[in-house]
């Protein structure tokens, strides 16, 4: 069985502009959350979806945004970059939400650089 | 915030088994304890969880104590391969069920 699998592993922008990653989730899979890594401050939640309905969110601000799709797939959105955005940004499935009990699986990131 | 505690680093000999510790003293009762890997630059791997008995499997084995307020991720036998940042997560259901990664304790294993 395939694992998460997510596009592209690497990115460059310029500040002020926007990226678009994307993520699919292992096959039967249906709950997709996204976390953003740096140096400084680690792994931090961003969100979380479900059957296409955010269901947690973590504390950033509104030019990050998300979004899945009928099929489980996610992309997450981030506007207006700025330097302090450049960070692995990784994604992980599940089968269900909500279930401490449920193993999360991670790919193995997107890597974006802002400059 | 992180609802665990560990240390920043360890190191053990290639060969030997590796035994990290974590605390939790805050847990719930419904809450599970999870081990996560990260080797630079990749996703963190799974590699173990439970609630209050101790787990075994093909990766690692973890011990939890009878009040549940550490536990303790044991590699049998480390190689070089597991050198990495562990990261111990305590675990809750619904709303707060995302992991809250905190420092992790970065593992060398030494020739």
């Amino acid at each position: 069985k395939a694992g998460v699998t997510q596009t592209p592993r690497y990115l460059i922008k310029t500040r002020g502009q926007q990226v678009t990653l994307s993520c699919s989730p292992i096959s039967g899979h249906r709950s997709v959350s996204w976390y953003q890594q740096t140096p400084g401050q680690g792994l931090q939640f961003l969100f979380e979806y479900f059957s296409e309905t955010q269901r947690n969110k973590g504390n950033f601000p509104g030019r990050f945004s998300g979004r899945q799709f009928s099929n489980s797939r996610s992309e997450m959105n981030v506007s207006t970059l700025e330097l302090g955005d450049s960070a692995l940004y990784l994604c992980a499935s599940s089968s269900l939400w909500g279930r401490s009990n449920e193993k999360l699986f991670f790919g193995s990131g997107t890597q974006l650089s802002v400059l | 915030d992180a609802k665990t505690t560990q240390p920043t680093s360890m190191d053990c000999a290639e060969g030997r088994a590796a035994n990290l510790p974590c605390n939790h003293s805050t847990i719930s009762g419904n809450e599970y304890v999870y081990w996560y890997r990260q080797i630079h630059s990749q996703g963190p791997q799974y590699i173990i969880h439970g609630l209050k008995n101790n787990e075994t499997n093909e990766m690692a084995s973890l011990i939890i104590t009878e009040d549940r307020k550490s536990s303790t991720l044991i590699l049998p036998h480390a190689t070089l391969r597991d050198t990495a940042v562990y990261y111990c997560i305590v675990r809750s259901s619904g709303a707060n069920s995302k992991l809250t990664f905190g420092k992790g304790i970065t593992l060398s294993v030494r020739p």
